[in-house]
């Protein structure tokens, strides 16, 4: 299976900064990686797929970029609503063996 | 708007089969540009795709290494939902336990609400 490495782990940031988060592939997947956000007890959200592609509703300070095996993340200013834990996940292998990423937490 | 709706019980003994079903509403099980699928969460393995179901002019599964020996994922069209069944449960496979639609590129746009499944005797 494709290993998904998120780096870093957590993030302690303030409302208003940039955020950064990598995700890196263990071979390269192309663009069929997917962002979510998962807050405390509830299912994760849809932010990003094709890589860069926003999802319908989501706010345009998220972002998404990088192809093959380098992936990011950005938050362009953070807001207090986006403290939570955020995942990458991979589609690429046909069978399915799609992947997540372990997790990257941004506290405030 | 699509919206899937958990049910299950929440505690399995080992051994036993873990039974969990995802009614949809606002889409149809048998579309032809859908995907059903499951997915877990522990702290463990972390989220960890199971398998999933979806019909293109007849229905078709694909199910995770991991599982695949103890997984069946069923759609039951008259009632717009699909189940999970998990064989031979283990303490290893308490999880949250979450349905999902798929969206663009084969990622996941609409979840079900979990369902914590906890295998103990």
């Amino acid at each position: 299976d494709i290993q998904m490495t998120q780096s870093p782990s957590s993030v302690s940031a303030s409302v208003g900064d940039r955020v950064t988060i990598t995700c890196r592939a263990s071979q390269g997947i192309s663009s069929w990686l997917a962002w979510y956000q998962q807050k405390p007890g509830k299912a994760p959200e849809l932010l990003i797929y094709a890589a860069s592609s926003l999802q319908s509703g989501v706010p345009s300070r998220f972002s998404g970029s990088g192809s093959g095996t380098d992936f990011t993340l950005t938050i362009s200013s953070l807001q207090p609503e986006d403290f939570a834990t955020y995942y990458c996940q991979q589609a690429n292998s046909f069978p399915p063996r799609w992947t997540f990423g372990q997790g990257t937490k941004v506290e405030i | 708007q699509v919206q899937l709706q958990q049910s299950g019980p929440g505690l399995v003994k080992p051994s036993q089969t873990l039974s969990l079903t995802c009614a949809i509403s606002g889409d149809s099980v048998s579309s032809n540009n859908a995907a059903w699928n499951w997915i877990r969460q522990s702290p463990s393995r972390g989220l960890e795709w199971l398998g999933r179901t979806y019909y293109r002019s007849k229905w078709s599964n694909d199910y995770a290494v991991s599982v695949k020996s103890r997984i069946t994922i069923n759609p039951d069209t008259s009632k717009n939902q699909f189940s999970l069944q998990l064989n031979s449960v283990t303490p290893e496979d308490t999880a949250v336990y979450y349905c999902a639609r798929d969206g663009g590129y084969y990622s996941f746009q609409h979840w079900g609400q979990g369902t914590l499944v906890t295998v103990s005797s």
